[in-house]
């Protein structure tokens, strides 16, 4: 699987957009790019994953630049409960997910 | 539906003792694996299944065993417990879509083990 470059950690305002990038460079033309989210110790739980095409669920929006080497996860009005380590993977059809240390979104008042 | 199941939620071990922690999910899913998470880490693959009866190696899979003998359950069990194996241990399950890629994983609430 490729790897995936995140920054360590990232602030914003409440209400405002998160914007989390990562770099994956070396991604194969079959894999996907998923989004992760870990909320204090709690268990991962998934935001959105997409292959070329930007993507958008109820809970974000994932836009992925046309040479497929790095994408942008948004989240539109972030809340303090938005606070959480946020982890982009990519991943093939081999059923294994690959966690790096992901991104630690911290949401201020 | 009660989705990924995880127990026990907290266990202490002795070194040397063995013990089994137990998955299950009630989503009929195909596959399921085994994650630990050490402290300021990310997640580690110990072990997955693609289904009753198949099972397969991750990043970390020395000291733990698993079998699958149902779609429902995926148990791991510590053979011989270090206190390097002091972790949380997740267990995750998706369903696979067309052409073999899989779905989202739901992931179950975390076992806290520690070794002493």
């Amino acid at each position: 699987d490729a790897k995936t470059t995140q920054p360590p950690s990232m602030d914003c305002a409440e209400g405002r957009a998160a914007n989390l990038p990562c770099n994956h460079s070396t991604i194969s033309g079959n894999e996907y790019v998923y989004w992760y989210r870990q909320i204090h110790s709690q268990g991962p739980q998934y935001i959105i994953h997409g292959l070329k095409n930007n993507e958008t669920n109820e809970m974000a929006s994932l836009i992925i630049t046309e040479d497929r080497k790095s994408s942008t996860l948004i989240l539109p009005h972030a809340t303090l409960r938005d606070t959480a380590v946020y982890y982009c993977i990519t991943a093939g059809s081999n059923y294994k997910l690959t966690f790096g240390k992901g991104t630690l979104l911290t949401v201020n008042p | 539906n009660a989705g990924v199941t995880q127990t026990p939620k907290f266990q202490v071990l002795k070194t040397g003792q063995s013990m089994t922690l137990q998955c299950a999910q009630d989503m009929n899913h195909e596959y399921m694996s085994w994650y630990r998470q050490d402290p300021g880490m990310g997640l580690r693959l110990i072990h997955y299944s693609v289904g009753a009866g198949i099972t397969d190696q991750g990043e970390v899979p020395n000291g733990y065993n698993v079998s699958r003998s149902t779609t429902e359950d995926f148990p791991l069990r510590l053979l011989s417990a270090a206190p390097s194996q002091t972790s949380v241990y997740f267990c995750a399950s998706s369903s696979s879509l067309a052409g073999g890629y899989y779905n989202e994983q739901f992931f179950g609430p975390g076992t806290r083990l520690t070794v002493l």
